[in-house]
C-alpha cells in the first residue's frame, strides 16, 4: 500500500499570505493519479486538484498543484477567508489512499 | 447536476452488519467512465477508502485490504444506486461514511460526494 505523508499537520497563516502544503509518497506515483481535496467542517471533501496540477471546477487560479514521483505540492497564493480548511492528498494508482491532511488555520 | 443521497442507520451493534445505500441522480451507476466508491473518515484512521464498484462491459469490485474479508459493494441498476455492506462490525468501524463518484475525466479522482452518514458501533 502506498503511504502518503502530508506536512505540516497545521499551517497558521493570515489572509493574503501564501500556503505551501506538501504530500510525500512512499513509492513513486504516476502524476495522473494524485489528487488534492479541500474539506470544511461538517462537509464532505471536495475535489480541488486532479492529475497533480489540474484544478477542478469551481476553484480559482490561486490554487495550484505541482510535483512528480514521490513529492507533490499544493500552493495557495493570497489566502482568502474561505480557503481556511483541511487539505488532503490522495493517490489512486495503486489502490486508493489518502494523506493525513494539513489544516490551514487563521493566525 | 449529479447528486448522491446516502441512507441507512446511524447505529449498529457490534458483530452486526452495517448497511448503507447511495442513490444516484443525474448520472448512471452503469456508465462506463465512472467508478462508485465508499470512503469513511474517523479521527483515529483519517480518510480511508473502502472499495468501489464499476461497470466495464461487466461489473467489477475493488476492496481495500483492511476490510476485504468483511465488505460487499453492490450496484442496483433498477434503482440507480449502490450499497455498502460491512459485516461483523467493531467499535473501530465507527466513522462518517461517504459515497463518492470517480470519473474518468478526473483520472478517477472523486468529484461528487454524498452528504455523509455518521455510523456509531
Amino acid at each position: 500500500e502506498i503511504v502518503l505523508t502530508q506536512s505540516p499537520a497545521t499551517l497558521s497563516l493570515s489572509p493574503g499570505e501564501s500556503a505551501t502544503l506538501s504530500c510525500g509518497a512512499s513509492q513513486s506515483l504516476s502524476s495522473s493519479f494524485l489528487a488534492w481535496y479541500q474539506q470544511k467542517p461538517g462537509l464532505a471533501p471536495r475535489l480541488l486538484i486532479y492529475d497533480a496540477s489540474n484544478r477542478a471546477t469551481g476553484f480559482p487560479d490561486r490554487f495550484s498543484g505541482s510535483g512528480s514521483g514521490t513529492d507533490f505540492t499544493l500552493t495557495i497564493s493570497r489566502l482568502e477567508p474561505e480557503d481556511f480548511a483541511v487539505y488532503f492528498c490522495q493517490q489512486y494508482g495503486s489502490s486508493l489512499t489518502f494523506g493525513g491532511g494539513t489544516k490551514v488555520e487563521i493566525k | 447536476q449529479v447528486q448522491l443521497q446516502q441512507s441507512g442507520p446511524g447505529l449498529v451493534k457490534p458483530s452486526q452488519t452495517l448497511s448503507l445505500t447511495c442513490a444516484i441522480s443525474g448520472d448512471s451507476v452503469s456508465r462506463n467512465s465512472t467508478t462508485w466508491n465508499w470512503i469513511r473518515q474517523s479521527p483515529s484512521r483519517g480518510l480511508e477508502w473502502l472499495g468501489r464498484t464499476y461497470y466495464r462491459s461487466k461489473w467489477y469490485n475493488d476492496y481495500a485490504v483492511s476490510v476485504k474479508s468483511r465488505i460487499i459493494i453492490n450496484p442496483d441498476t433498477s434503482k440507480n444506486q449502490f450499497s455498502l455492506q460491512l459485516n461483523s462490525v467493531l467499535p473501530e468501524d465507527t466513522a462518517v461514511y461517504y459515497c463518492a463518484r470517480g470519473q474518468w475525466f478526473y483520472y478517477y479522482a472523486m468529484d461528487v460526494w454524498g452528504q455523509g452518514t455518521t455510523v456509531t458501533v
